[in-house]
């Protein structure tokens, strides 16, 4: 079945480290990708996208994400977070095809001071 | 730009009631999406609009549910009847040409509906 995943429910980094968070795709064709990032109670906020090219792609708050095409993966990375960014990280793709977004179940991000 | 806006945002209704949630979309983008989010989970898509034509439906959009777009501007989302499992965050995004590649989503804050 055609599915996005992040097998990382909860993920606890110590402020200064850095991060990567996971997402893996199932999908016979590369589709479009994108990571958002949810603070409580608020909506989702567009970290970075992948359409074509390059395949690293740098996005706003410090945050790049690479697409492996090999691993049907789209990890994203930090390489120092800062306690702001303690938030609900989800991975979306839109498949070949379709128009609306299809979301992983997200990754629960805890800073530790 | 002044970004994606959702009204209201918060609903409490009785079981049973009727509800509707209006979405203004980025002024400029011509694509408008609704989804919804249940707590510990993703956003699912429930339909898509361009221009004014309903283009896309979830197998999650019930009878209940209907959408509209009218002008091609804002949106509606109705629910009829509502029922206990309909409680969650109601989302809207849009995206388009002018403002960006097609399929590059904004969204708003949504609007959280609780049903007791």
């Amino acid at each position: 079945a055609q599915s996005v995943t992040q097998p990382d429910i909860h993920i606890t980094v110590s402020e200064g480290a850095s991060l990567e968070l996971r997402c893996n795709y199932s999908y016979g064709a590369t589709p479009y990708l994108f990571w958002y990032v949810q603070s409580p109670g608020q909506g989702l906020q567009l970290l970075l996208k992948y359409f074509s090219g390059d395949t690293l792609v740098q996005g706003i708050k410090g945050f790049e994400a690479e697409f492996k095409r090999s691993q049907s993966s789209f990890n994203l990375r930090k390489p120092s977070v800062h306690w702001s960014d303690a938030a609900e990280y989800f991975c979306a793709v839109v498949p070949g095809g379709a128009d609306g977004l299809t979301f992983g179940k997200g990754t629960h991000l805890i800073i530790q001071p | 730009d002044t970004g994606v806006s959702q009204n209201p945002r918060h609903k409490i209704t009785k079981r049973g009631q009727n509800v509707t949630f209006r979405c203004d979309p980025i002024s400029e983008h011509n694509r408008l999406y609704w989804y919804r989010q249940t707590l510990g989970q993703g956003p699912e898509f429930l339909t898509y609009f361009q221009n004014e034509a309903q283009l896309e439906k979830s197998r999650l959009l019930s009878d209940r549910f209907s959408a509209e777009r009218p002008k091609g501007s804002f949106s509606t989302l109705e629910i009829q009847r509502t029922e206990q499992g309909d409680s969650a965050m109601y989302l809207c995004a849009s995206s388009g040409f002018s403002g960006g590649h097609p399929y590059e989503q904004y969204f708003g804050p949504g609007t959280r509906l609780t049903v007791t």
